[in-house]
């Protein structure tokens, strides 16, 4: 099975700052990526996803996450958040098990 | 529209009570999941099935039985409610079993008093 760790418990920053969520997995075999989203009181919602090809790969609300596969790496990027950004993000990550396994979350206020 | 459909949205019950939740998908996906959400936002598989039939099952207390009558529908049902069973629990459903994202419902929160 695979684990999921992700560095940042809480990561608070002002709006416009860069932001960068490390993500990384211990799994040997073929890997299906992904980065959804919860913000308060709602559901996750998938950010971004990266089956194969080019390893940056663009989600929405002007996020992106790069696949370094020699670092076991998948992380989150955004230029310039927003204070609409605040909220629980998580990494997970699919082998061949059929299993989603998801990082512990990664909380991000943003201040106006 | 609602993709994924959970109730009730919140349950609040004592402990040693049975209860259930129900699950429906109308993106006409054929597989479904149960997940657990403890107070620490950490998110864990408890069930999944594909086509009504079952392909995951973690390691759970059988106090927790899935169900699922077609594959639109994942209820669970627990069993003698712990306090530790207090969490937000989330149904999502997948395109099948292969690499398609996965879409979530809102989640249920259980309180255990």
């Amino acid at each position: 099975a695979q684990s999921v760790s992700q560095h940042n418990h809480h990561v608070i920053l002002s709006e416009a700052a860069s932001l960068e969520l490390g993500c990384n997995y211990s799994y040997g075999g073929t890997v299906n990526l992904f980065w959804y989203v919860q913000y308060p009181g709602q559901h996750l919602q998938l950010l971004l996803k990266y089956f194969s090809g080019d390893p940056l790969v663009k989600g929405i609300k002007g996020f992106e996450a790069e696949f370094i596969k020699s670092k076991f790496s998948f992380n989150l990027r955004k230029p310039s958040v927003q204070w609409s950004d605040t909220a629980e993000y998580f990494c997970a990550v699919k082998g061949n098990d059929y299993k989603l396994s998801f990082g512990a979350g990664t909380t991000v206020t943003v201040r106006a | 529209d609602t993709a994924v459909s959970q109730t009730p949205k919140y349950l609040v019950t004592q402990m040693g009570n049975d209860k259930s939740i129900k699950c429906e998908q109308n993106l006409g996906h054929d597989t479904m999941y149960w997940y657990k959400q403890d107070s620490k936002k950490f998110l864990k598989i408890m069930f999944s099935y594909n086509n009504k039939e079952l392909i995951i099952n973690e390691t759970v207390p059988n106090r927790f039985s899935p169900k699922s009558p077609d594959k639109a529908h994942l209820n669970l049902h627990i069993n003698s409610l712990e306090l530790g069973d207090s969490a937000v629990y989330f149904c999502a459903s997948s395109q099948d079993v292969g690499n398609q994202p996965q879409h979530f419902g809102d989640g249920t929160r259980l309180s255990i008093l």
